[in-house]
């Protein structure tokens, strides 16, 4: 299953409300989680079943969608936000990842 | 607090084996959960590699699946991958993690990762 992130580069400003926007080749339910990852760190799981909100994340990140279109939105951008974030499925075997949308300070 | 940490040689030549391991605290290594590889080579995405279950099921990626081996060693309450005949192409950063199972199934716990280099 290929999943296709976009954008793949975003620039954007503090405050803003930034959508990333994953679309997967085929159905999927609801199996997919979204990552963040910063320079040289390994990625942090920020949503998984689509839409739930892992424990410790901030509330202005939040998940939605199911089949084949998902999308992440952070309400309001912070500094600590600016790094590159991943769509995973694991609805079906291989499991795949989105190419990443890499969201830098405007 | 669980935690995974991997270790391994940095340098491997081509055509030889790469073999990694990864130490799981935490949590029993026998606990109902996958124990998975994903690497990501410089400046690019991730890729998952393969896992295996609590109960042992393997599962591979097939671009990579005549390659490797994940195993578990319980005693020590570590896995490990080996990935045979490496080219310049496995070159990447190596990262170990726990993925859960069930409707909410995630990878939410991820080693720092080992950057593994082929070059002769």
């Amino acid at each position: 299953i290929q999943l296709t992130q976009s954008p793949s580069f975003l620039s954007a400003s503090v405050g803003d409300r930034v959508t990333i926007t994953c679309r997967a080749s085929q159905g999927i339910s609801s199996y997919l989680a979204w990552y963040q990852q910063k320079p040289g760190k390994a990625p942090k799981l920020l949503i998984y079943a689509a839409s739930a909100l892992q424990s410790g994340v901030p509330s202005r990140f939040s998940g939605s969608g199911s089949g084949t279109e998902f999308t992440l939105t952070i309400s309001s951008l912070q500094p600590e936000d600016f790094a590159t974030y991943y769509c995973q499925q694991l609805n079906s075997y291989p499991l795949t990842f989105g190419g990443g949308t890499k969201v830098e300070i405007k | 607090q669980v935690q995974l940490q991997e270790s391994g040689p940095g340098l491997v030549k081509p055509s030889e084996t790469l073999s990694l391991t990864c130490a799981v605290s935490g949590v029993s290594i026998s606990s109902s959960n996958w124990w998975s590889w994903i690497r990501q080579p410089p400046g690019m995405g991730l890729e998952w590699i393969g896992e295996i279950s609590d109960s042992g099921t393997t599962v591979y990626n097939p671009s990579l699946k005549s390659r490797v081996t994940v195993s578990v060693d319980k005693i020590n309450n570590q896995f490990s991958l080996k990935l045979s005949s490496v080219t310049a192409a496995d070159t990447a950063l190596y990262y170990c993690a726990r993925k859960t199972k069930g409707e909410g199934r995630s990878v939410d716990c991820w080693g720092q990762g080992t950057q593994v280099t082929v070059s002769s």
